[in-house]
């Protein structure tokens, strides 16, 4: 099971903000990095953020990620119609020997 | 431009081994780590593991230890994932993924998914 909470569903109307938070705890989020990452319907997916809050180069601005403690955000100012689609946060868990912990997954619906 | 390519589909019954391949080109393999990413139908992502293309160490999820093997071959570039005694819940999409050294989580690159069917 996920170590990384995240809610099921977000909306917003096009151009409006939206913010999906990842709770985490002291093992994984609040000791590592946090990345995020973007999945279209039928495709692989697309890395948005990293190490918290960098944006790889072609990933517009209207993405931002913070992170306070355990917890992390992914906010989506300006929505747009082609950002319908499933988000989810990661970070490395120190217990159990280590591993990479996925958030359980946010679908963004444009209305 | 940096490709991660993978093998097609697979149909396996219960019992049985799968091994996917990911080919990478456009950067220098042994420079990045390749981890496995699956999901199954209709669910999130599970990281399976990881290994350096450098040297060869791995490391497993704790729940497949036993059941999984990661391989590379730097003289094809390329990366394999076997999976034994498959289960019906081992249905899913499997993906592998570039990784920078030291940058847990960061997957920069994709291949494009294998699905893999475990059915009697």
């Amino acid at each position: 099971q996920s170590v990384l909470t995240q809610p099921p569903s977000a909306s917003g109307t096009p151009g409006q903000r939206v913010t999906i938070s990842c709770s985490g705890s002291s093992s994984n989020i609040g000791s590592n990095y946090v990345y995020w990452y973007q999945q279209l319907p039928g495709t692989a997916p697309k890395l948005l953020i990293y190490r918290n809050n960098q944006r790889p180069s072609g990933v517009p601005d209207r993405f931002s990620g913070s992170k306070s403690g355990t917890s992390a955000s992914l906010a989506i100012s300006g929505l747009r119609s082609e950002d319908e689609a499933d988000y989810y946060c990661a970070a490395w868990d120190d217990s159990l020997s280590g591993r990479l912990g996925f958030g359980t997954g946010t679908k963004v619906t444009v209305l | 431009q940096v490709q991660l390519v993978q093998s097609g589909a697979e149909v396996k019954k219960p019992g049985a081994s799968v091994k996917v391949s990911c080919k990478a080109s456009g950067y220098t393999f042994t420079s990045y780590g390749i981890s496995w990413v699956r999901q199954a139908p209709g669910q999130g992502l599970e990281w399976m593991g990881w290994i350096s293309a450098y040297n060869g160490n791995t490391n497993y999820a704790q729940k497949l230890q036993g059941r999984v093997t990661m391989t590379t071959d730097t003289s094809t570039s390329t990366a394999y994932m076997e999976l034994r005694s498959l289960r019906s819940d081992d249905t899913a999409v499997y993906y592998c993924a570039r990784e920078d050294y030291g940058a847990k989580g960061d997957f920069d690159y994709w291949g494009q998914g294998t699905l893999v069917t475990v059915s009697s």
